[in-house]
């Protein structure tokens, strides 16, 4: 079945570096979608790229959908306390739900 | 607006019980999936609904069913519970298949 791979598992980085995560589907995807996971939260909608090659920016985050539409990447510069969460892709699989990534877990140290 | 809501918000359960988990979409979202998310894990699809009807349904054993009702929340029901139903479980609201989903807080099920 279709499947989304994140990595790295886990990131820990200095305030103020930068950061990025990587997304790969077995399978060409129609959208992807970001969400960020705050310690003890919800997935919480961060964006949706659509279009192949599409970067979408966000303040410090800028988003990157591959031009064959299996791969995403987010990268975060600067890095800030704020950023700490986990940072999922997810694609839009045959039912209309999303397979998500098993994330990326932010750590980020003052 | 409200966003989606969840009850309750903690449960625990013991092995065999039963459990209903309970949703309210965004106001104008028709289609409601839930999800289950394991700890260190990212969502898990259970089901979807769109206007009362399944539409989708992930890789879970007949113990998880759902039903959406005509003012689209919608409830999900665990039986026979086991030590591995012990999870978060989301529900997500669109307002249509492929669109943008919107995550409630969970209900977190610890089963003992």
């Amino acid at each position: 079945g279709q499947q989304v791979m994140q990595i790295p598992q886990y990131q820990h980085v200095q305030e103020g570096e930068d950061f990025t995560t990587y997304c790969n589907s077995s399978t060409t995807l129609s959208n992807i979608q970001w969400y960020k996971q705050r310690p003890g939260g919800h997935p919480v909608f961060l964006i949706q790229l659509v279009k192949s090659g599409e970067v979408k920016k966000q303040k410090r985050l800028t988003f990157q959908f591959g031009e064959a539409k299996k791969n995403s990447s987010l990268h975060i510069t600067a890095t800030q306390t704020t950023d700490v969460g986990t940072y999922f892709c997810a694609g839009l699989g045959s039912q209309g739900n999303l397979i998500f990534g098993k994330g990326t877990k932010l750590s980020v140290k003052p | 607006d409200a966003g989606v809501t969840q009850s309750p918000t903690h449960l625990i359960k013991t092995r065999g019980q039963h459990v209903t988990l309970r949703c309210s979409p965004i106001s104008g979202h028709k289609s409601v999936s839930w999800y289950q998310q394991v700890l260190g894990q990212g969502p898990q699809f259970i089901f979807q609904y769109y206007e009362k009807e399944e539409r989708g349904r992930g890789n879970f054993p007949d113990r998880f069913s759902a039903r959406q009702f005509p003012n689209y929340s919608s409830e999900l029901n665990v039986n026979a519970l086991l030590l591995g139903d012990s999870a978060l479980y989301l529900c997500a609201s669109s307002l249509d298949r492929g669109y943008i989903q919107y995550f409630g807080a969970g209900t977190r099920l610890s089963v003992l």
